[in-house]
């Protein structure tokens, strides 16, 4: 059992770039979830995977956001067209299907959009 | 609509002492889990405990307790005998079995005073 391991921890970028996350999950786990936190927040829902497929999308999420679980194991947050509103802490986490299901996170990706 | 409320933006406790976070949740699913995380300032989120809705007794993990009083929806977090170590945000969260996502309350900042 490795952790969540998530790339890059800190990411600088102009706005109207794009940028793309990666999240690798613990091994085992077959859900794999997205959040956005700001500073002074709590985590916010992104997205949800089980497996390869994206089962549940925040309303909130601007068409700008992608994610991405191709075969069910690595997933990717791609963010088009940054703006300076999306500078947030990206966090992963996966769990295991069953008993609590409790959440394991990533160190999380620092996104600044200058 | 899911809702987690935490109250306390700070609190402070001496070294030693006990210590309880209050959260309140909102939820009309029969069925759900109470969750509490621990933030420290390098940001990685880390389960402390869990608690079930259909669970008869209080959850406890070491120092950590979870007081669970259903009827009044509150899963307030005890930590008995505090460290320095214990200085960082605390969240707590609930998942619904209807739901796939986790709702996190806002975090309570705790500083362990030497």
């Amino acid at each position: 059992d490795t952790g969540v391991s998530q790339n890059p921890r800190h990411k600088i970028t102009k706005r109207g770039q794009n940028v793309t996350f990666r999240c690798d999950p613990i091994s085992e786990h077959n859900r794999l979830y997205w959040y956005r936190q700001t500073l002074g927040q709590g985590p916010e829902f992104l997205t949800y995977f089980q497996n390869e497929a994206q089962l549940e999308k925040s309303r909130l999420l601007s068409d700008r956001f992608s994610a991405e679980r191709p075969k069910g194991s690595f997933s990717t947050l791609e963010i088009q067209r940054t703006e300076q509103g999306d500078s947030a802490m990206y966090l992963c986490a996966s769990s295991r299907r069953g008993g609590d299901e409790k959440l394991f996170f990533g160190s999380g990706t620092q996104l600044s959009v200058l | 609509a899911q809702k987690i409320t935490q109250t306390q933006p700070g609190m402070f406790v001496q070294e030693k002492e006990a210590v309880t976070l209050d959260c309140t949740y909102d939820t009309s699913d029969p069925s759900y889990g109470l969750f509490w995380y621990k933030q420290p300032s390098s940001g990685e989120m880390i389960f402390l405990i869990y608690q079930g809705s259909y669970d008869q007794q209080n959850a406890t993990e070491g120092r950590y307790s979870l007081n669970f009083q259903k009827a009044r929806k509150s899963a307030n977090l005890v930590i008995s005998a505090s460290q320095l170590g214990d200085s960082a945000m605390y969240f707590c969260a609930m998942r619904t079995n209807t739901g796939n996502q986790f709702y996190f309350g806002t975090g309570t900042s705790l500083t362990v005073i030497p």
